[in-house]
């Protein structure tokens, strides 16, 4: 149980372009998702917190007009990477909890590579 | 703020030496703490986790941790290293809310 799934795995894309980024919760329901950014060689860093239905909390540093945060059902949430640049190559990873307190369980990451 | 610190970014051990990871954590809250691995392009693992019952806590594939309030610590230890656990390991620690926050990471590297 309590597996959360991430689509695709693995994308590149276009300086310019925009990106979607899935994560999925199959066998439980999420209030909570969490997204989180990882550099090659370097640490998980939360960039935003989701609750189903309203608005996505930021970490500081983080554009919330250029990672856009969905979390429209309790299965679901997206991360849009809005006019992508080579900086936003990186590892992506989301994780979700059913409720708090409660466990976070991790997707298994989306690599970006923006040419 | 909860925050955890990982002494030492590289740890290479020989294949059936003793492995001791290090982490040290500050929280103004009683913590929930977590070791993770992550292997290359993959995402996280859950080896072990402490939640305020036992201090010594088993974990996955041979590994262990204790929970030492007086040292802030919460030390990652396998008695004998395989080559399958190179890998990086990250500690993380949560309040009661489960809001997570990861160390530095270290990289085991694992010698024949």
């Amino acid at each position: 149980g309590a597996v959360v799934s991430q689509h695709p795995s693995r994308v590149i894309c276009k300086s310019g372009t925009s990106v979607k980024i899935e994560c999925r919760s199959l066998d439980f329901q999420a209030t909570t998702m969490f997204w989180y950014r990882q550099f090659p060689k370097q640490s998980l860093m939360l960039m935003a917190t989701s609750n189903e239905g309203s608005k996505a909390t930021y970490e500081q540093g983080v554009e919330k007009d250029k990672f856009l945060i969905n979390h429209a059902s309790l299965t679901l949430s997206t991360l849009t990477v809005t006019s992508a640049h080579p900086e936003d190559s990186s590892f992506y990873i989301c994780s979700a909890r059913a409720v708090a307190p409660g466990w976070q369980y991790f997707g298994p990451g989306t690599r970006l590579l923006v040419l | 703020a909860q925050s955890v610190t990982q002494l030492g970014s590289h740890v290479s051990v020989s294949e059936g030496a003793l492995v001791l990871l290090r982490c040290n954590y500050s929280s103004s809250v009683p913590p929930y703490l977590f070791w993770y691995v992550q292997y290359p392009n993959q995402g996280l693992q859950l080896l072990l986790k402490y939640t305020s019952a036992a201090t010594l806590v088993k974990g996955i594939n041979g590994f262990e941790a204790e929970f030492k309030k007086s040292e802030t610590s919460f030390h990652l230890t396998k008695p004998s290293a395989h080559m399958s656990d190179a890998a990086e390991y990250f500690c993380a620690v949560s309040d009661r809310n489960n809001d997570m926050r990861f160390g530095a990471g270290t990289r085991l590297t694992v010698k024949p």
